[in-house]
């Protein structure tokens, strides 16, 4: 079976909510994480990564958390935009440059 | 926008064609990797180029083959193509050097096989 997966396939919120969006791995040895955005029509777009030496990174309104004792890492998004509204897609280096692992994929809908 | 781009955006084929699909890279990148995404799923893993030789292969059978050019450019080839093989087809470009660089991702051909 697939070693990224989500809890919630869809994550409904309203406009200026904070949104997390959660995913759990399987693979103890995957060193490298990255959070994808993916709006109809386009391809995934880079969000945030983070590298398995660290808990917690921030960047622009979005914090990822990583939790290698129980493998799980989640998407934090602050004061969710209507723009945010895609699907969201966790992702994992099991190992060999630039080969991901993706997830199902979470869809984030926001209301305004 | 990345800078990665494909075409054509969208193809109809039908069961037992081929199929050529193309990716040019964001500059300065020397890597490419294709996916594959279904209808509803993520992303899966076909293979990756890098100096012009496959660097690392998903679980995908030898009718899916590809190319990289000397400008980093890539195509994706599909024989003998089946209904299942209809989906998205994402190409991404990185530039290798240290590891765990990002991927930027293209907009993707959507293949249909009818």
């Amino acid at each position: 079976g697939e070693s990224v997966g989500l809890h919630l396939p869809t994550l409904s919120v309203q406009e200026g909510d904070n949104s997390i969006i959660n995913c759990a791995y399987s693979n103890s040895a995957s060193d490298y994480f990255i959070w994808y955005k993916q709006e109809s029509g386009k391809g995934p777009q880079f969000i945030i990564d983070i590298r398995s030496n660290m808990d917690k990174r921030q960047g622009q309104r979005v914090t990822v958390l990583l939790n290698k004792t129980v493998k799980h890492l989640s998407l934090q998004i602050a004061a969710t935009q209507p723009g945010d509204s895609a699907v969201y897609f966790c992702a994992e280096n099991m190992g060999g440059y630039s080969t991901l692992t993706f997830g199902k994929g979470t869809m984030l809908l926001v209301s305004p | 926008e990345t800078g990665v781009t494909q075409s054509p955006t969208h193809l109809i084929k039908t069961r037992g064609q081929q199929v050529t699909l193309r990716c040019s890279s964001q500059s300065g990148h020397n890597t490419v990797s294709w996916y594959q995404q279904a209808l509803g799923q993520g992303p899966q893993f076909i293979f990756q180029y890098y100096r012009e030789e496959e660097n690392g292969r998903g679980n995908f059978p030898p009718r899916f083959s590809g190319l990289q050019f000397p400008n980093y450019s890539s195509e994706l080839n599909v024989n003998a193509l089946e209904l299942d093989d209809s989906a998205l087809y994402l190409c991404a470009s990185s530039l290798r050097g240290r590891q765990n660089e990002k991927l930027f991702f293209g907009s993707g051909t959507q293949l249909s096989v009818l």
